[in-house]
């Protein structure tokens, strides 16, 4: 079992919709939690980071933690057709970053 | 200002080969970092530099994987004997430092591919 495990999709959304993106691990030792973007041919963009359990707002993206369950997710919501991409999710165990686990990634399309 | 730049932006090689890849990061940051990207997966650690140091290298697959930053800036990743199974997208990061607060920026990966 990989250490943390993304569904790679691809997902495919009308414009407007909301989008869910998951995430669940196995190392409950990870505490730092981020999510990037990555086009196609580029490299990944961090999106957002949380530490804790809870939600965090940026915008039309919000990002959820439950440690208790192991599981972190992203919501974009109205979403659009730039949005199109692959997330990643990634994690880290302490205050380095230089240790970080990603997923696969999930392939987003948003079809106007 | 400019990003984290990798050069060449793809790689064609023989199997048996010999090949480098170049990154530069973004100026003033201190740590970088080497990852690899087979398709359809997240970007796999090989190495990371803090200055001109290599401070892990655990990811690094077996020996004919190596790289150096021998000024704290640039960083070429070199990989002798290339494989069939090395073919990937490189990816190179650099932050400034190495807190899990510090943001890492990625260039836009080279790819390479062995025959």
């Amino acid at each position: 079992q990989k250490e943390v495990e993304q569904d790679p999709g691809p997902l495919s959304v009308p414009e407007g919709a909301i989008v869910s993106l998951n995430c669940t691990y196995s190392n409950s030792a990870f505490q730092y939690f981020m999510w990037y973007r990555q086009y196609s041919r580029k490299g990944p963009e961090l999106l957002m980071y949380t530490y804790s359990s809870g939600n965090k707002e940026d915008g039309r993206f919000t990002a959820q933690v439950d440690k208790s369950s192991k599981y972190i997710s992203l919501f974009i919501r109205d979403s659009q057709p730039s949005d199109s991409a692959t997330y990643l999710c990634a994690m880290v165990e302490g205050l380095s970053n230089n240790d970080m686990r990603f997923g696969a990634g999930t392939r987003l399309t948003v079809k106007p | 200002g400019a990003g984290v730049s990798q050069t060449p932006s793809n790689k064609v090689t023989e199997k048996g080969k010999y090949v480098e890849l170049r990154c530069d990061p973004i100026s003033g940051h201190t740590a970088l970092y080497w990852y690899r990207q087979s398709l359809g997966q997240g970007p796999e650690f090989l190495i990371y530099f803090q200055g001109t140091g290599a401070a892990d290298d655990s990811g690094l697959p077996n020996d004919r994987f190596f790289a150096v930053r021998p000024e704290g800036s640039v960083s070429t990743l070199k990989i002798q004997r290339t494989e069939r199974g090395d073919s990937a997208v490189y990816l190179c990061a650099s932050s400034l430092g190495v807190l899990n607060t510090d943001t890492q920026y990625f260039g836009p990966g080279t790819r390479l591919t062995v025959l």
